[in-house]
């Protein structure tokens, strides 16, 4: 399958600090890529799609100003959280659409972000 | 909007014994139903994937089947290993590359 890297891997800040993550597609272009965020034992909840060149689609609930997305290139996607709570911490993974393979997504390796 | 929902929640069974998971989805829109392992720790991995213009679709010792009528999706595994222990999750989306809707999740323990 196609490659999708995130870094950093792991990160701890503290509170009211902004982060910034970033998502890669190395082996192929991708449009579109999404946001995850995974609590422990839970399942993955779309946060929002990352469009290249355009504005990202927040899902209801998540607040675009403190998640914000950029998608400036066709194989980056950075999402930054701005100040920083502990609420804030969890693993956020974000995935990447290869078109030419039937459109599938292919997921990073997430981050894991700790507030302290 | 899409929901997904996904049983059981865990899943023991012994080596070489088959494992079945079940989703059912509410979106009638929806073609698109992948599924993904998870192990602790790691990235979803794409295991197999089925569009709605086929019933069933099969990778060795996985199968998926599809009900679009009833509106549920099935993931088999057969002669489970113990590698296969894992978080598995369903999803379900209106097309391929469009954001997925994901199950709570399926904890499949084998044991040897």
């Amino acid at each position: 399958g196609a490659v999708v890297s995130q870094h950093p891997s792991r990160v701890i800040c503290k509170s009211g600090t902004s982060v910034k993550i970033e998502c890669r597609s190395l082996d192929f272009q991708a449009t579109t890529m999404f946001w995850y965020r995974q609590f422990p034992k839970k399942s993955l909840m779309l946060m929002a799609t990352s469009n290249e060149g355009s504005k990202a689609t927040y899902e209801q609930g998540v607040e675009k100003d403190k998640f914000l997305i950029n998608h400036a290139s066709l194989t980056l996607s950075t999402l930054t959280v701005t100040s920083a709570h502990p609420e804030d911490s969890s693993f956020y993974i974000c995935s990447a659409r290869d078109s030419s393979r039937a459109d599938t997504q292919y997921f990073g390796p997430g981050t894991r972000l700790t507030v302290l | 909007g899409e929901n997904v929902e996904q049983h059981p929640s865990t899943l023991s069974v012994q080596e070489g014994d088959s494992a079945v998971i079940k989703c059912t989805y509410s979106d009638s829109a929806s073609n698109y139903f992948p599924w993904y392992k998870q192990e602790l720790g790691k990235r979803p991995q794409l295991i197999i994937d089925i569009r709605s213009n086929v019933g069933e679709k099969k990778d060795q010792r996985i199968a998926v089947t599809l009900n679009k009528t009833a509106k549920h999706f099935s993931l088999h595994i057969t002669e489970t290993q113990p590698e296969d222990s894992a978080v598995y999750f369903c999803a379900a989306s209106t097309q391929a590359g469009t954001a997925l809707i994901f199950g709570k999740g399926t904890t499949l323990s084998v044991s040897s």
